[in-house]
Parts: C-alpha cells; structure tokens; sequence
C-alpha cells in the first residue's frame, strides 16, 4: 500500500486532456514539494515535473503539475500515443523521513 | 553526456550478500546527493537510500534500515549499496539516480537498473 494515492489506470483519446491524481497527507504533499516521473514501457523513469509545477529543460509544455493542500495533479494535454507510460508522484514525507512514491497511474491513449 | 550504470545484481540466496555499484560519468559527481531507487517486477517505485554529497546525510527507507548501507566515493565518480541479509521482497531492478542541485528529495537522471534476484 503506497503512501500516496493514485487511480491506478487512466485513458483518453489522442488530442484530448487528462488529469492524473495524487493524493497524500499533511505530513508529505501538505508540507513537501511534489514530482512527478514518467515510466516509458521498458524503461527507466524521467524527470517529468518538479517543484509541484515546474518543467525541467525539454518536457512539453503539454504537461502541467499543480498542488493544493494535500493533493497534486498532473495534467496532459494535446494527449499523443508516445505519452502511454506510467505516471509516478513523489514526496518528501516528514513522519518517516523517507521519499515516498504514489503507486503509479499507466495512462492509455485509446 | 550524464550517465549513470549500474552493475552488481545477481541472483542471490535469502539471507546472502550482494553489493551494487553505480558508476556516474558526464557531471562532476562530487557536487550531487545520489540515491537508490527500486521496482519490485510489475510493481511501482520504492525509493530505496539516498546520500548527500559529502556523505553528511544518509537515509534509508523502513524496509531496508539496518540491512543495507550505502555509501559513496567521490574520487572514484561511484555510488555503492551494500546489501545483507537479503529477503525475497528486496528482489527487484535497483536504479541508480542522481538528485538536482538544491533539491536532495528528487531525482533528475536515472540508470537504466541492475536486477537482483533473490531465490533459494
């Protein structure tokens, strides 16, 4: 049972937008920045947001990270095939004093 | 270019032994908190340790404290985890990952894994 809270499958068709969630605690989203990684099939996962927003060098602006409270969401829009991946938020969580991963979204884009 | 391999994984008896090593390239190593990140087969992210650049700041996560131990060399641009008294639910595919500058909590460039296995 992962810390953070993830609908496990999400899907939507090419050109549309989808909303990922992520849903924690006050001792980790409610008190931590949040990440998020992609996981391509087959591979290792990518930087994908930081700092609950923020897009490192070279991620679409396609993909937006937002936060409220005690949850945090990544959104996808202009959706295209090679986005089919698992999606992965991520916290510092200040009771255990560990990383902790939500246990991932595999979007398909129908 | 930034890139991390990791080697070590092998298949292992329960209760055995086995240390990885994560060879970094492409960065100044030395400047960089680095981390062990794992993924059991078919299952989602666990992070694993992480060590701050001067090896001042260590952490495990509760599944693995007092069993595994990492560490780090910097004048050789290498990242270990020492792993002991291995059970069958740390078998898993073990990667490497380096954190930003400023942000010891996130990971910016990953290995592509080595897989350890553990089984009787």
């Amino acid at each position: 049972q992962s810390v953070l809270s993830q609908p496990p499958s999400a899907s939507e068709t090419p050109g549309q937008r989808v909303t990922i969630s992520c849903s924690g605690s006050s001792s980790n989203i409610g008190s931590n920045y949040v990440y998020w990684y992609q996981q391509l099939p087959g591979t290792a996962p990518k930087f994908l947001i930081y700092r609950n927003d923020q897009r490192p060098s070279g991620v679409p602006d396609r993909f937006s990270g937002s936060k409220s409270g005690t949850s945090a969401s990544l959104a996808i829009s202009g959706l295209r095939s090679e986005d089919e991946a698992n999606y992965y938020c991520a916290t510092w969580d200040d009771s255990l004093s560990a990383v902790v991963f939500g246990g991932g979204t595999k979007l398909t884009v129908l | 270019e930034v890139q991390l391999v990791e080697s070590g994984g092998n298949l292992v008896q329960p209760g055995r032994s086995l240390r990885l090593s994560c060879a970094a390239s492409g960065f100044t190593f030395g400047d960089y908190a680095m981390h062990w990140v794992r993924q059991a087969p078919g299952k989602g992210l666990e992070w694993v340790s992480g060590i701050s650049w001067n090896s001042d700041t260590i952490g495990y996560a509760d599944s693995v404290k007092g069993r595994f131990t990492i560490s780090r060399d910097n004048a050789k641009n290498s990242l270990y985890l020492q792993m002991n008294s291995l059970r069958a639910e740390d078998m898993a595919l073990y990667y490497c990952a380096k954190s930003p500058s400023g942000d010891w909590r996130t990971f910016d460039v990953w290995g592509q894994g080595t897989m350890v296995t553990v089984s009787s």
